[in-house]
């Protein structure tokens, strides 16, 4: 099966930075993705990685390590609009298939605060 | 561009009735997900849909859900007879390819289960 986690719940103050982390275990790993969900509505893209390394996105950046199965996502320059909860997403083969699943971590809560 | 679009956006139905969710999905997208997202936690794939075909529904209790996505566009997601452990969002998401790239989600269905 796949295993994904994150941190339930996390706070920062407006200005900062934050770094909210996601380790994964699964098999036919194709990428992971970065949602941001507002409370009461639905989840919207923030970023993609499918090779090793940091992609860069104005405020926002993702880093993938597919050998340690680890992800973080790095808010900078923090704004009170940020609070909301953050979604780590495993794209991976569906079993016996060649179709890429798309799996959701529980998502972290991020609280800013002025 | 249309977004995806779900109706309704509330229900509220008694235990051991029935309740149907409509998606129309982001036109030529070939594949859609339903997704049940709990209060507080990640969205959990129930079905996905490449065009008409099932590629994964391992997490469908089929003994009261079911999904059909009659000439692969739109699809409908029923559930017959409901429980109270039922209360939820339902997502629909489509992509234009299967989990590979950014799944874009509707606003969802809150039902409620009393």
């Amino acid at each position: 099966g796949q295993n994904i986690d994150q941190p339930t719940e996390m706070t920062a103050t407006e200005g900062a930075i934050v770094q909210i982390n996601c380790t994964y275990q699964t098999s036919g790993f194709n990428g992971l993705f970065w949602y941001q969900q507002h409370a009461g509505e639905a989840p919207t893209f923030l970023s993609y990685n499918v090779l090793d390394g940091l992609e860069e996105k104005g405020r926002f950046s993702s880093f993938l390590s597919r050998s340690k199965g680890y992800s973080y996502l790095l808010l900078k320059e923090l704004q009170m609009k940020d609070s909301a909860s953050y979604l780590c997403a495993v794209s991976h083969n569906a079993g016996g298939t060649s179709y890429g699943k798309l799996t959701f971590g529980q998502g972290t809560i991020l609280t800013v605060h002025p | 561009e249309a977004g995806v679009a779900q109706s309704p956006r509330y229900k509220i139905i008694e235990k051991r009735q029935s309740v149907a969710f409509w998606c129309n999905p982001i036109s030529g997208h070939a594949t859609l997900y339903w997704y049940q997202q709990i209060l507080g936690q990640g969205p959990k794939l129930l079905i996905q849909f490449q065009n008409n075909g099932v590629v994964d529904d391992s997490q469908l209790p089929k003994d009261r859900f079911s999904a059909e996505r009659l000439k692969g566009v739109d699809s409908t997601l029923k559930i017959q007879p409901a429980k109270l452990e039922d209360s939820a969002v339902y997502l629909c998401a489509s992509s234009s390819m299967t989990g590979n790239t950014e799944a874009f989600f509707g606003q969802g269905t809150r039902l409620t289960v009393v």
